[in-house]
């Protein structure tokens, strides 16, 4: 066990919708990392916040966004939601805003979109 | 534009023996490269990493040697173990952002 949870485990949902998935870091982390993995692009960097503010920024759709609260969980919102973007979305966490330290993820969150 | 890949999409091993899993980068300017495991349901775990400015490193039962020349690096699992049956990928940083950029994975299977 990580330390990081995400929730839900499973969701399923239609083309056009919005869904809204959520992650607690670790203990003591204050950066959250968010990727997302396909069977066809592997696992991909979307964002990373730290303590709040938007770190760093990767292969994120305009579709999707992200937040961080001050209790330093954070929320990944998918919206207008597209067959493709079925996949299963990971979070991690690590204590400093850099990637050059060791990071945690979560057992991540499968998303179907029928 | 720059990747991360691996030479080999499936490794099956014997219980015991050691294997390594192989992983090609393009980008250069790469100065920090992490070994990840991934058991089947559960999200990327740390293995080990490097920064460009070693060769080599060694963890428990693990090595990874980075030849920056050919821009190769791999993983080395001594004594490999049921329980390291997983899928393997590298990623690299690329060093002006926190922008990890991941490579597609190498099954290793443990034969008993």
């Amino acid at each position: 066990d990580s330390g990081v949870t995400q929730t839900p485990k499973h969701l399923i949902t239609a083309t056009g919708q919005r869904v809204t998935l959520r992650c607690s870091p670790r203990s003591g982390d204050l950066s959250v990392y968010w990727y997302q993995q396909s069977l066809d692009q592997g696992l991909q960097f979307l964002i990373q916040y730290y303590n709040g503010e938007e770190r760093a920024k990767g292969n994120i759709l305009e579709r999707f966004s992200a937040q961080q609260f001050p209790d330093l969980h954070s929320e990944l919102n998918l919206s207008s939601l597209e067959l493709g973007d079925s996949a299963l979305y990971f979070c991690a966490s690590s204590w400093s805003s850099s990637s050059y330290n060791e990071q945690f993820f979560g057992p991540g969150t499968r998303l179907t979109v029928l | 534009g720059e990747s991360v890949g691996l030479h080999l999409p499936t490794l099956s091993v014997q219980e015991g023996d050691n294997s390594i899993i192989n992983c090609a980068y393009s980008n250069s300017a790469s100065d920090y490269f992490i070994w990840y495991k991934q058991e089947s349901g559960k999200g990327p775990q740390f293995i080990i990493d490097i920064r460009s400015n070693m060769d080599k490193r060694q963890g428990q039962r693990v090595t990874v040697l980075l030849n920056k020349t050919v821009k190769h690096l791999s993983l080395q699992i001594a004594a490999t173990q049921p329980g390291d049956s997983a899928v393997y990928f590298c990623a690299e940083r690329s060093g002006n952002n926190n922008d990890m950029r991941f490579g597609a994975g190498t099954r290793l299977t443990v034969k008993p």
